[in-house]
């Protein structure tokens, strides 16, 4: 089993739609939650961070982080077609020597 | 601005032949990562380095090598290219937790062995 998991998709979605992205882990000691974004061709980017269990809003991305499930979501509202790339989990203990963890990436499209 | 930049951006070489792809960073960040991406498996760490002269292997490392010898750049080898080294490389860096701070990629290097 890995210690990430994340549905790959892909996930084709009409603009305005709210989407939800999902990852579920199975290391307890897991402190550190992030979300990457990566456009075709191009590098993942770092879209969101969140420490510890709750949720953080940046417009119109959400993440939310549920530890005693282990499972975490990020929900983008009135999707866009700009939206459309590989989102992919990451997550991390605290431990200065502790490495990212990603997830596989889950497809997003949007269509206008 | 600081950056981190991947060299050759596309590449195509032979079965048997030692290709390297060179990744140097502007950030002076002690940690830098080598990733492969292929489609169903995500990214998967081949290599990487907490400092000069620090090398580790990552989960994917067979027929690859790295060496750091100064802060700003770790080159990967692959020491006698094979097909199933088809792939997308990335290299990150980061400094500190990373966890709190994330890793920043490059752009990327799309490697085709024939």
């Amino acid at each position: 089993q890995k210690e990430v998991e994340q549905d790959p998709g892909p996930l084709s979605v009409p603009e305005g739609a709210i989407v939800s992205l999902n990852c579920t882990y199975s290391n307890s000691a897991f402190q550190y939650f992030m979300w990457y974004r990566q456009y075709s061709r191009k590098g993942p980017e770092l879209l969101m961070y969140t420490y510890s269990s709750g949720n953080k809003e940046d417009g119109r991305f959400t993440a939310q982080v549920d530890k005693s499930s282990k499972y975490i979501s990020l929900f983008i509202r009135d999707s866009q077609p700009s939206d459309s790339a590989t989102y992919l989990c990451a997550m991390s203990g605290s431990s200065n020597t502790d490495k990212l963890i990603f997830g596989t990436g889950t497809r997003l499209q949007v269509f206008p | 601005d600081a950056e981190i930049t991947q060299s050759p951006r596309h590449k195509i070489t032979e079965t048997g032949r030692q290709v390297t792809l060179a990744c140097h960073q502007t950030w002076n960040h002690n940690n830098m990562f080598w990733y492969r991406q292929d489609l169903g498996h995500g990214l998967r760490l081949i290599h990487y380095s907490y400092g000069v002269q620090d090398t580790n292997k990552g989960e994917v490392s067979d027929g690859y090598s790295v060496s750091r010898s100064n802060t700003e750049d770790l080159p990967l080898t692959l020491e006698s290219a094979a097909s199933s080294q088809t792939s997308v490389y990335f290299c990150a860096s980061m400094n500190g937790q990373a966890g709190r701070y994330g890793y920043t990629f490059g752009s990327g290097t799309r490697l085709t062995v024939v």
